[in-house]
């Protein structure tokens, strides 16, 4: 499976949007990009996924680089309860395994 | 999204004795379920994949003898840590892929101590 590089931890302010990178610049072409998301103790949570377009669900937005080589995860009003930590992970659809990274911790600040 | 439970939640067991985790798709059929592992301020590990009927598949490092893994219908999965010792006190959590779906719904996780 393709690496994914995100950043170790961010910041951000209630109420802004919150900005989440993913690298994986050894994509295959048949490979999609997930954003999973864990709180504290808890298993974790689906967001969302994509192959090439930009994807929008009631929870996030994943806006995919025509490249596919890099990904961004937007929570477009964040609320305290989005801190968690975000996982980005690449599998091909006839792949099965879902390999977590070292994800980005995200901190909502009041 | 499709609810996935384990049970128990915690469990607390002496050194040498068993432990199994159970691991149930509440509202889908699960052909593909996995097990993981996830240790204080670390990822979540892979230790395993387990397909409806068939034997389950371990990752590299991961003693399938240990970590007995029963997958007996499109419900219900079972994770046994056979002779439990301290080092494998963890936090351990499944999930759970309905054939031909695309998301892996994951349950709240069981913490296991082994004391």
């Amino acid at each position: 499976d393709a690496k994914t590089t995100q950043p170790t931890s961010m910041d951000c302010a209630e109420g802004r949007a919150a900005n989440l990178p993913c690298n994986h610049s050894t994509i295959s072409g048949n490979e999609y990009v997930y954003w999973y998301r864990q709180i504290h103790s808890q298993g974790p949570q689906y967001i969302i996924h994509g192959l090439k377009n930009n994807e929008t669900n009631e929870m996030a937005s994943l806006i995919i680089t025509e490249d596919r080589k890099s990904s961004t995860l937007i929570l477009p009003h964040a609320t305290l309860r989005d801190t968690a930590v975000y996982y980005c992970i690449v599998r091909a659809y006839t792949g099965n395994q879902f390999y977590f990274g070292t994800g980005t911790s995200l901190t909502v600040i009041p | 999204g499709a609810v996935v439970s384990q049970h128990p939640s915690w469990v607390i067991c002496k050194s040498g004795t068993s432990v199994k985790i159970e691991c149930r798709s509440l509202d889908f059929q699960a052909t593909t379920m996995f097990w993981y592992r996830q240790f204080p301020k670390q990822s979540l590990m892979l230790m395993a994949t387990s397909n409806e009927g068939s034997k389950a598949t371990y990752e590299q490092g991961v003693e399938k003898d240990k970590f007995l893994i029963n997958h007996a219908s499109l419900t219900l999965s079972t994770l046994t840590v056979t002779s439990a010792h301290p080092e494998d006190s963890s936090f351990y959590i499944c999930s759970a892929l309905a054939q031909g779906g695309r998301e892996a719904f994951f349950g709240q996780g069981t913490r296991l101590t082994v004391v």
